[in-house]
């Protein structure tokens, strides 16, 4: 069946320090990628999306590159902050407009002071 | 309402019960999905509703878990004959149609006994 693919599984980084969360998929025809932060016992938040006709997108600290040929999508944290400190999940939504979302297992990010 | 709302936020039962899950979309949210999200991994989606539509049941481990949806409102997530490997935290998502970002409720923790 269709696969996401994500690594590190934990990573820990100093405050200010630069993180990269990055995932790989299988299905060529997905073309929806969001990215989701949980902290401990709360809902997934989205922090980030993005679709197959773009590249990149920033958010403040927050960006997302897409490389469709070699299907691999990162989520990259700049200037990471303690908050930022939570389990994040990417996914891709297989088959086109009308597929699911398939989710990564998670990486768990912790920021140390 | 403001956001996804699950009930209950927690669930104790003995091996062998049947269980009824329950989620109230956000208004106007024509899409609702059911995801299994068991410790320390990923989401695994279960069910997809859009509307009126014949729902996707493609996600559902056996035929011992059924969802249902009245149009766009409330939808149940029956677990019959439940057993320990049911164990997990079940998340509802919504979003306004299919091909938009979802918005999560803050899950049940179900236990198995």
């Amino acid at each position: 069946g269709e696969n996401v693919e994500q690594h590190p599984s934990t990573l820990s980084v100093q405050e200010g320090d630069s993180a990269v969360i990055k995932c790989t998929y299988s299905d060529s025809a997905s073309n929806y990628f969001p990215w989701y932060k949980q902290e401990l016992g709360k809902r997934p938040q989205l922090i980030i999306d993005i679709r197959s006709n773009v590249g990149e997108k920033k958010d403040q600290r927050i960006a997302v590159t897409l490389n469709k040929t070699a299907k691999h999508f990162s989520l990259h944290i700049t200037e990471t902050q303690p908050e930022d400190s939570a389990v994040y999940f990417c996914a891709a939504r297989h088959g086109g407009s009308q597929g699911n979302l398939i989710f990564g297992k998670g990486t768990k990010l912790s920021v140390k002071p | 309402g403001a956001g996804v709302s699950q009930s209950p936020s927690n669930k104790v039962t003995e091996k062998g019960k049947d269980v009824e899950l329950r989620c109230d979309p956000i208004s106007g949210h024509t899409a609702l999905y059911w995801y299994r999200q068991r410790l320390g991994q990923g989401l695994e989606f279960l069910i997809y509703f859009q509307g009126n539509s014949a729902p996707d049941k493609s996600g559902l481990p056996s035929d011992r878990f059924s969802a249902e949806r009245t149009g766009e409102s409330v939808s149940t997530l029956t677990i019959q004959r439940t057993q320990q490997e049911d164990s997990a935290v079940y998340l509802c998502a919504s979003s306004l149609v299919r091909d938009q970002p979802q918005h999560f409720g803050d899950g049940t923790r179900l236990s198995i006994l």
